[in-house]
């Protein structure tokens, strides 16, 4: 059973500019959710994809966006790159749509750093 | 809204157990989560329980749950210096959005 991938592991960007972030899924798994965590703090829900349609958000702006692909894969993208942007970004999959009835299981995250 | 509350350090003796309790406000949780994340690393799955049970033991794990009063324990018996980490409770509020506490770091002295 493969776990969850993302790529790439670490990234460096600068203020402004936008960033494309990827998560394969648990095989099995057919929902995907994404989370930012800030240093010292706990995961924040940024939104989750159920059938290749965003299903959840979390209180985040427009500029943080996603995708989803018939493979269950998910792409996050974040435009015009704020500093308080850098964090650990998580990808979580699970089954069923993610009615909070099924674990997530997590990557190990991209740890994004905005200059 | 839900909110989930864990004191954000636990210090023990290694080989002494540890009891890291948590505290939700949504009483429609239905499912109730213990994440493990050490240094650098993702989240991983401790243990979950379901809202229509007392306890649930796993190993060196035992989870707690007080219904009545939203509380909800993790016991890890016989601590050693791997359980080092961030263990964070997680509890689904009434639109299965997934609720995080803030993590209690667990710190083993030798």
């Amino acid at each position: 059973e493969t776990g969850v991938t993302q790529s790439p592991t670490h990234l460096i960007k600068t203020r402004g500019q936008q960033v494309t972030l990827r998560c394969s899924s648990q095989s099995g798994h057919n929902t995907v959710s994404w989370y930012q965590q800030a240093l010292g703090q706990g995961p924040q829900f940024i939104f989750q994809y159920y059938r290749e349609e965003e299903n959840g958000r979390g209180n985040f702006p427009p500029r943080f966006s996603g995708l989803q692909f018939p493979n269950y894969s998910s792409e996050l993208n974040v435009n015009a790159l704020e500093l308080d942007d850098s964090a650990l970004y998580l990808c979580a999959s699970t089954k069923g749509g993610g009615q909070g009835n099924s674990p997530l299981h997590f990557g190990n995250g991209t740890r994004l750093t905005v200059t | 809204g839900e909110d989930v509350e864990q004191s954000l350090f636990l210090s023990v003796r290694e080989g002494d157990s540890s009891v890291i309790n948590c505290t939700y406000t949504d009483s429609s949780s239905t499912y109730l989560y213990w994440y493990k994340q050490e240094p650098g690393a993702g989240l991983q799955l401790l243990t979950y329980i379901f809202s229509n049970m007392d306890m649930k033991q796993d190993q060196r794990l035992t989870v707690l749950l007080n219904k009545k009063d939203k509380h909800l324990s993790l016991r890890i018996a016989d601590t050693q210096t791997g359980d080092s980490a961030i263990y964070f409770c997680v509890a689904s509020d009434s639109n299965y959005q997934l609720i995080w506490g803030a993590g209690t770091k667990l710190i083993i002295k030798p």
